[in-house]
Order: structure tokens, then sequence, then C-alpha cells
């Protein structure tokens, strides 16, 4: 089965500084790995998505993560944070295999950004 | 091009009364997704539809029904609400090639009191 491990359920980080968030996955199959974004009272809208091509990919916002195979990871970073990226941050993993293959998510983590 | 639809946006029901949170896209896409969004628990599948007209059972599914009515629009019932089902729903499609992602609707906020 298929699982996600995000560590830090809270990351506060000051305006300029490195975001990391980080994310573990368990997966028996090549794993599909998306991060999503979530602002206040919004839906979920896709940051970046791996999907067996370059390990490292880069997604909207600046926002890029580098798949690990050796260590099972897919943490997310950013050089300089901004104030807007304050929102709560979703890993998802998914084995792409059937059709209608739902995604599984971590529990997120919350980013805050301070001035 | 209005992507995934979500009707309600908000909701208050008391206990075991019933209704149907409504989904609908139009991207032509094949799956379409029930999830529940918990604090602390991230988003838990309730029942998936790969295509239309069939639905399967997710990670959470005990308390509601779901309709798969075309390929644009998939439903989700309540029959008798419980106060454990206040939450926030999420309805999802994807295209269903391997690979490709999940489009999410703005969320309905549900409190059943």
């Amino acid at each position: 089965a298929q699982s996600v491990t995000q560590l830090g359920s809270h990351v506060s980080v000051s305006e300029g500084a490195l975001v990391l968030l980080r994310c573990n996955y368990s997966s028996s199959v090549p794993p599909y790995l998306f991060w999503y974004v979530q602002y206040p009272n919004q839906g979920l809208q896709l940051l970046l998505k791996y999907t067996s091509a370059a390990t490292l990919v880069k997604g909207i916002n600046g926002f890029e993560a580098e798949f690990k195979k050796s260590e099972t990871s897919f943490h997310l970073t950013k050089p300089s944070a901004h104030m807007s990226d304050a929102a709560e941050y979703f890993c998802a993993v998914s084995d792409g295999g059937q059709a209608g293959t739902a995604l599984i998510f971590g529990k997120g983590t919350t980013l805050s950004v301070s001035s | 091009n209005a992507g995934v639809t979500q009707t309600p946006k908000f909701q208050v029901l008391k206990t075991g009364q019933s209704m149907t949170l409504q989904c609908a896209q139009d991207m032509n896409h094949n799956s379409m997704y029930w999830y529940r969004q918990d604090p602390g628990m991230g988003l838990r599948l309730i029942y998936y539809s790969a295509s239309e007209g069939t639905t399967d059972k997710g990670e959470v599914p005990n308390g509601y029904n779901v309709s798969r009515l075309n390929k644009r629009e998939f439903s989700l019932r309540l029959e008798s609400a419980a106060p454990s089902q206040t939450s926030v729903y999420f309805c999802a499609s994807r295209p269903s090639r391997v690979q490709e992602t999940q489009y999410f609707g703005p969320g309905t906020r549900l409190l059943v009191l």
C-alpha cells in the first residue's frame, strides 16, 4: 500500500528565507508524486508533479522538488519565501496504474511567512 | 471553461437530515472523486468513479452514497447526517490517463449539528 508522510505540520520562515517542506513516500511500484497548495478557503492547486522523467521538477511560483529514490523523498523547496506563499501544502502519491486511481495525501504542512 | 464546480459552498444540517452535494466538470474528464478534508488528516478519499457508469469505495465510504449521473456530474449523498460528517468536501476530476493531474473544485463546507 502506498503512503505519504509529511514531516512537520507547521513550518515558519521569514520573508526571503529558504522554504523546505519535507515529504517521504512509500510505494511498491514506481510512484507519481505531486505537491498541491491550498490557500485559505480555497480548493487545491497543483504546484508540481513528478512523473518519472527528470528528478528535479520545477513548478509554479518558484517552487521545485527533487525526487530521491534512495531516500524515498520528494521535498519541496523555494529559495526565497514571499508573504503570498503562506498556505497549506500537501504531498500526494499515486501509482498511476489503473484508470481512476486516486491520490493518497499526506496530512499537510502549514507554511507561515513572517515579515 | 469553469473547471470543477461544487454546490453548495456551505451547508448546515441537523443530525439525521439528508442532503446531496453536487459536482460537475466541463473538461471532458473520465474519472471523478470525492474527498473529505479534516484538520490534521489531509484529504481522504470517500468514493470515486473511474469512468461513467462505475463507482467504487475509497478509504472512508461509510455514511455516504454516490451517483455518477453522466460524464460531467458526480454527486455525493448523505442519507442521515451525523456530526462526524462535519468536514470540507472536495470533488476532483482527472482525464484518467496515466500520470495525469487531478483538478479540484472549491469545496463544500458542511456543518452537522
